[in-house]
C-alpha cells in the first residue's frame, strides 16, 4: 500500500456521461497530481494541486476538471464522456516540490 | 519541448542475464531524471533517480548514471529476476515545476 488512495479502481460507463474520480493523498502531503495513461498517448500529466489551489496544467482537456478540498484530497471530473477517455487515471502526492512522488494504483475508467 | 526517448519493448531475458534499457532525454538546462517501475495491475512506483550530471542513481540492484554529455541515463542490472518483469519508465522534471514527462516505457519480460 503506497499511501495513496484511489476510488473507484474500477468504472465503466457510456459515452456522454459524468464521472468523478477521488484521490487520498499521503498523510502529511500537501501536493496532488493527476495523470492520465493511455496506450496511444503514454503516461501524460493533467493537472497538479499544492494545499488546495491549482499549481500547474498540462493537457487536460476542457471537459475534465479537478479540485482540492480543504482536507487535501482531490477529486477529478471528467463530462460528456467519449470513447477515448478510456484509461488508466492516476494520483500522485508529494509533501512538497522537488521531494518525488508516490502514486496511487490508478482508477480504470473505461468508456462504452 | 522536453521529452524522453526509451528503446521498444519488450525486453526478453533469462534469470541472471544483464539488462540494459536505454533512455535518452531532450531539454534545455539541468532536468532530474528518474525511472519508475509498474508492476501488473499497480501504480507507478519510484525506483531511482539522479539530480545532476555524473550523479549516479542506485536501488534493488539496478543503476543509472545521468551522463549530459550524452543526455542519456540508462537503466542497468547485473542479474536480472523473473521478479523484475515489469513495465519501466524513464521520466523528467524540469525548472520550478515537479510536472513528469514520461517516456513510453519498456516492458521487461524475465523467463526462468
Amino acid at each position: 500500500d503506497s499511501g495513496v488512495t484511489q476510488t473507484p479502481k474500477h468504472l465503466i460507463t457510456a459515452t456522454g456521461q459524468r464521472v468523478t474520480l477521488r484521490c487520498s493523498p499521503r498523510s502529511g502531503d500537501l501536493s496532488v497530481y493527476w495523470y492520465q495513461q493511455s496506450l496511444d498517448q503514454g503516461l501524460q500529466f493533467l493537472i497538479q494541486y499544492y494545499n488546495g489551489e491549482e499549481r500547474a496544467k498540462g493537457n487536460i482537456l476542457e471537459r475534465f476538471s479537478a479540485q482540492q478540498f480543504p482536507d487535501l484530497h482531490s477529486e477529478l471530473n471528467l463530462s460528456s464522456l467519449e470513447l477515448g477517455d478510456s484509461a488508466l487515471y492516476f494520483c500522485a502526492s508529494s509533501p512538497a516540490q522537488g521531494r518525488g512522488y508516490t502514486f496511487g494504483s490508478g482508477t480504470r475508467l473505461t468508456v462504452v | 519541448g522536453n521529452s524522453v526517448t526509451q528503446m521498444e519493448g519488450p525486453v526478453t531475458l533469462s534469470e541472471e542475464a544483464f539488462l540494459t534499457i536505454n533512455c535518452t532525454y531532450t531539454a534545455t538546462g539541468y532536468p532530474s531524471l528518474f525511472w519508475y517501475v509498474q508492476y501488473p495491475g499497480e501504480g507507478l512506483q519510484l525506483l531511482l533517480k539522479a539530480t545532476k550530471a555524473d550523479d549516479k542513481g542506485s536501488n534493488k540492484g539496478f543503476e543509472a548514471t545521468y551522463r549530459k554529455e550524452t543526455t542519456s541515463f540508462h537503466l542497468e542490472k547485473g542479474s536480472v529476476q523473473v521478479s523484475d518483469s515489469a513495465v519501466y519508465f524513464c521520466a523528467l522534471t524540469q525548472g520550478n515545476t515537479d510536472k513528469l514527462i514520461f517516456g513510453t516505457g519498456t516492458r521487461l519480460q524475465v523467463f526462468p
